[in-house]
């Protein structure tokens, strides 16, 4: 049972490329979310999707996109890389709040020069 | 909107002795709560949840937390340190309120084990 599983492990951009983290889960879960990880700050939530079709932002929205055509996959899309976006992102997918916990990915490390 | 403070950044504690990591939230409705542990450069794994049944929860490796909700508490504990349990712990809080569903992470307590 493979869970949620995140490409690439690891990436280096340079500023103002762009680039897509994929995510996939095959859990059959309704709820899908990306967070990325700084030191000292835990993780702060990105976006977040109820199902398919259906997304909006979290804590710390402001430079990517995301889209939710199909319940299994949840792309996070950064348009235009800056420095700032340097991080670890983990994707997780629940059943949803008040019912599931959330399930991870492995992450992925981001490094924008 | 709801919230998580995690009251410590660092707690250090011999083996053998017991672990108190604090968590307070805010939530506007009857919230979940969990406890997830990350060890050095790993991904994150759960150790409990609170989602409004008994108010002790039992999770793996000895932990348990008390869910309070005069006190919007949510601490976790173990009585006895093992060198195994050094990691970073994050209480996370998730409701419904006002139409959202999000997840929300504390800032982490780092926990070191002293030989």
């Amino acid at each position: 049972n493979a869970g949620v599983t995140q490409t690439p492990k690891f990436q280096v951009l340079k500023t103002g490329q762009s680039m897509t983290l994929q995510c996939a889960q095959d859990m059959n879960h309704e709820y899908m979310s990306w967070y990325r990880q700084d030191p000292g700050m835990g993780l702060r939530l990105i976006h977040y999707s109820v199902g398919a079709g259906i997304t909006d932002q979290g804590e710390v929205p402001n430079g990517y996109n995301v889209s939710r055509s199909t319940t299994e996959d949840f792309p996070l899309r950064l348009l235009s890389a800056a420095p700032s976006q340097t991080s670890v992102y983990f994707c997780a997918s629940s059943r949803g709040p008040n019912t599931g916990e959330l399930f991870f990915g492995e992450g992925s490390r981001l490094t924008v020069l | 909107a709801q919230s998580v403070t995690q009251l410590d950044s660092h707690v250090s504690v011999s083996e053998g002795t017991p672990v108190l990591l604090r968590c307070n939230y805010s939530s506007s409705y009857s919230p979940s709560l969990f406890w997830y542990v990350q060890h050095p450069n790993k991904g994150l794994q759960l150790l409990l949840k609170y989602t409004s049944a008994a108010t002790l929860v039992k999770g793996i490796n000895g932990f348990e937390a008390e869910f309070k909700k005069s006190e919007t508490s949510f601490h976790l504990t173990k009585p006895s340190a093992h060198m195994s349990d050094a990691a970073e712990y994050f209480c996370v809080v998730s409701d419904r309120a006002s139409g959202t569903y999000k997840y929300i992470f504390g800032t982490g307590t780092r926990l070191k084990v002293l030989a």
